[in-house]
Order: C-alpha cells, then sequence, then structure tokens
C-alpha cells in the first residue's frame, strides 16, 4: 500500500458524458502527478499540481482539466468522454518538487474507466 | 525527443538473471527510475539512478551510464512473482520533476 488513494476503482459511463476522478496524496505529499494508460501504450504523463498550483502539463486534451484543493487531494474531470478515453488513470505523489533520491512518485491503486 | 526504448517482451527461467535494458535520448536528461507494474496494478518504484554506475538493492540492480543514454535493470534469483512489466522512466530538465516512461518490458518467468 503506497498511501496514496484513488477513488472510484472502476468507472463505465458512455460516450459524451463528463466524469471526475478522485486522488489523495500520501500524509505529507504536497505534489500530485496524474497518469494516463492505455492497452497499446504506456504511462502517459498528462498534469502535475504541486501545493494548490499547476506545476507542469503533459500530453493533456483539452477535454480534460484537473485542479489541486487546500487539503491537497486531487481531482482530474474527464469531459465529452470518448471512447479512446477509455483506459486506467493513475494519480502519483511525492513530498517536493526536486528528485533527489529519496524523493519518488508513489503511485495510487488507479481508476479504470470503461467508455462505452 | 522523448524517446525511450525498452525491449516489448523478455522470458526467463525461475532462479535465473535477466537483465532488461533501456536507451533514451540523452539531451536534458536528470535521472532514471525503474518501476515494476504487475497487470492491472499501480506502478511501485525498485530504483532510481543519477550518476554513472551500479545501484543493488537486494535481488535488484540498476545500471546507469549517462554518456551512453543506457540503462539496465537486472534481476537475479528469478522467482515466479517477478512476472510483471518493467517500466523505464527519465527525468529531463534541470528544474521539473515529470517523469516520461518508456513502454516497459514485459517479463514472464516460467518454473
Amino acid at each position: 500500500d503506497s498511501g496514496v488513494t484513488q477513488t472510484p476503482k472502476h468507472l463505465i459511463t458512455a460516450t459524451g458524458q463528463r466524469v471526475t476522478l478522485r486522488c489523495s496524496p500520501r500524509s505529507g505529499d504536497l505534489s500530485v502527478y496524474w497518469y494516463q494508460q492505455s492497452l497499446d501504450q504506456g504511462l502517459q504523463f498528462l498534469i502535475q499540481y504541486y501545493n494548490g498550483e499547476e506545476r507542469a502539463k503533459g500530453n493533456i486534451l483539452e477535454r480534460f482539466s484537473a485542479q489541486q484543493f487546500p487539503d491537497l487531494h486531487s481531482e482530474l474531470n474527464l469531459s465529452s468522454l470518448e471512447l479512446g478515453d477509455s483506459a486506467l488513470y493513475f494519480c502519483a505523489s511525492s513530498a517536493r518538487l526536486a528528485y533527489p533520491k529519496d524523493d519518488t512518485q508513489y503511485f495510487g491503486p488507479g481508476t479504470r474507466l470503461t467508455v462505452l | 525527443g522523448q524517446n525511450i526504448d525498452q525491449p516489448t517482451e523478455m522470458t526467463a527461467t525461475e532462479g535465473a538473471i535477466v537483465q532488461i535494458n533501456c536507451t533514451y535520448q540523452t539531451s536534458g536528461f536528470n535521472g532514471l527510475f525503474w518501476y515494476q507494474q504487475h497487470a492491472g496494478e499501480a506502478p511501485t518504484f525498485l530504483s532510481y539512478n543519477v550518476l554513472d554506475g551500479l545501484e543493488e538493492k537486494g535481488r535488484f540492480s540498476s545500471f546507469l551510464s549517462r554518456s551512453k543514454g543506457y540503462s539496465y535493470l537486472l534481476l537475479k534469483e528469478l522467482q515466479m512473482k517477478d512476472s510483471a512489466s518493467y517500466l523505464c522512466a527519465v527525468i529531463k530538465g534541470s528544474n521539473t520533476d515529470k517523469l516520461i516512461f518508456g513502454t516497459g518490458t514485459r517479463l514472464q518467468v516460467f518454473p
């Protein structure tokens, strides 16, 4: 158990709908990262928040948005869903911004999104 | 570019040693991670290399050559539970902690 929690574990919805995925980082971690993992692709970095502010952006579609709240939990909002959005969505957290040796990203169990 | 290359699949026998290679483009390199991921589960951290050389941690070791843009993960005394995907991930840039992942190597360990 990494200490990162994600809800829901599974989500099944229809095309055109909107969903919200939730992540709670490990206690004390300030950074939250969102990743998408499709069957035919590796982990794709979507976006990072640090202490409430957007820190880095990856291959995140305009239909997707995220935020980090004052209590440091984060939500990833996916709208106008398409079949191709079906994937595992992981949240990860780390303590700080920089990467000293002992600071790494710890992944939550993921949310499996199925768009029908 | 961001290309990180790993073999797609490997097989090995229980008790053996296997080496999983990872190559990356060196520009802006600032650290390399190895993660293990069982199917449908979260990636779990294995190792981190930022300087050249070998880092050993029990049955797992990771090597880095920055000039060659090359790393490997060495798994010794393989066990059935080591059957998983192994993900190589690189940090590019000096003031970022964004990880760029390779597509992973799926390792199957046979008895």
